[in-house]
């Protein structure tokens, strides 16, 4: 079974408006943590944004928030106030407690956004 | 200050050949990451350093793949005998400790095999 799973392959935003990327996840370890990277055309990967499962309340980083629903194992980052520099490669990303430090990624999210 | 550096930036290779990849981490990180990330889809992970030695190469696909780290900073994955189906970029990552939580990432290496 896919642990990370992003389910658009690709999306479009007008410039200024609020986007979604979704991001399911899979595991029965109790602790791990979720990441959002960005990957631009240039390839390096930026990360953007990380939720504890323990935390409490979602996490927040400017422009972008992680909408945390547990009992949905969902993790999907919103976007605010698109702009044309968003336009990228977004992926969802999965560190378990018990697997070490290794990150396991989804396939991604191609968001292109529209002047 | 200076970014995870990862070079040649493109490599290309004929099959059957021996190709090494080098990762210059953020000076002070201790942890250092190899992933692979084929055409369309995300990374996939393949060792795991933490000091000098290997904590964690699970990801590696098979014997051809190697790494080194042997003063706890510059890394070198090494691929022995390339087939066309190891073209990907290879991504290397670093983090200050194996308890951080970011990893940051280099601008990867492309690697094509002819």
């Amino acid at each position: 079974a896919q642990k990370i799973t992003q389910t658009q392959p690709g999306m479009f935003v007008q410039e200024k408006e609020a986007v979604t990327l979704d991001c399911t996840y899979d595991t029965s370890d109790p602790s791990y943590g979720l990441f959002w990277y960005k990957q631009p055309s240039s390839g390096e990967m930026i990360f953007l944004i990380y939720q504890g499962s323990y935390d409490q309340q979602n996490a927040t980083e400017g422009r972008y928030s992680l909408n945390f629903q547990k009992a949905r194992k969902s993790a999907n980052l919103v976007i605010s106030a698109s702009q044309l520099g968003d336009s990228a490669m977004y992926f969802c990303a999965m560190r378990e407690g018990r697997a070490g430090n290794m990150l396991t990624f989804g396939g991604g999210t191609r968001l292109m956004v529209k002047p | 200050g200076a970014g995870v550096s990862q070079t040649p930036s493109n490599k290309v290779t004929e099959k059957g050949k021996y190709v090494e990849l080098r990762c210059d981490p953020i000076s002070g990180h201790t942890a250092l990451y190899w992933y692979r990330q084929s055409l369309g889809q995300g990374p996939e992970f393949l060792i795991y350093f933490q000091g000098t030695g290997a904590a964690d190469d699970s990801g590696l696909p098979n014997d051809r793949f190697f790494a080194v780290r042997p003063e706890g900073s510059v890394s070198t994955l090494k691929i022995q005998r390339t087939e066309r189906g190891d073209s990907a970029v290879y991504l290397c990552a670093s983090s200050l400790t194996s308890d951080s939580v970011t990893q940051y990432f280099g601008p990867g290496t492309r690697l094509l095999v002819l």
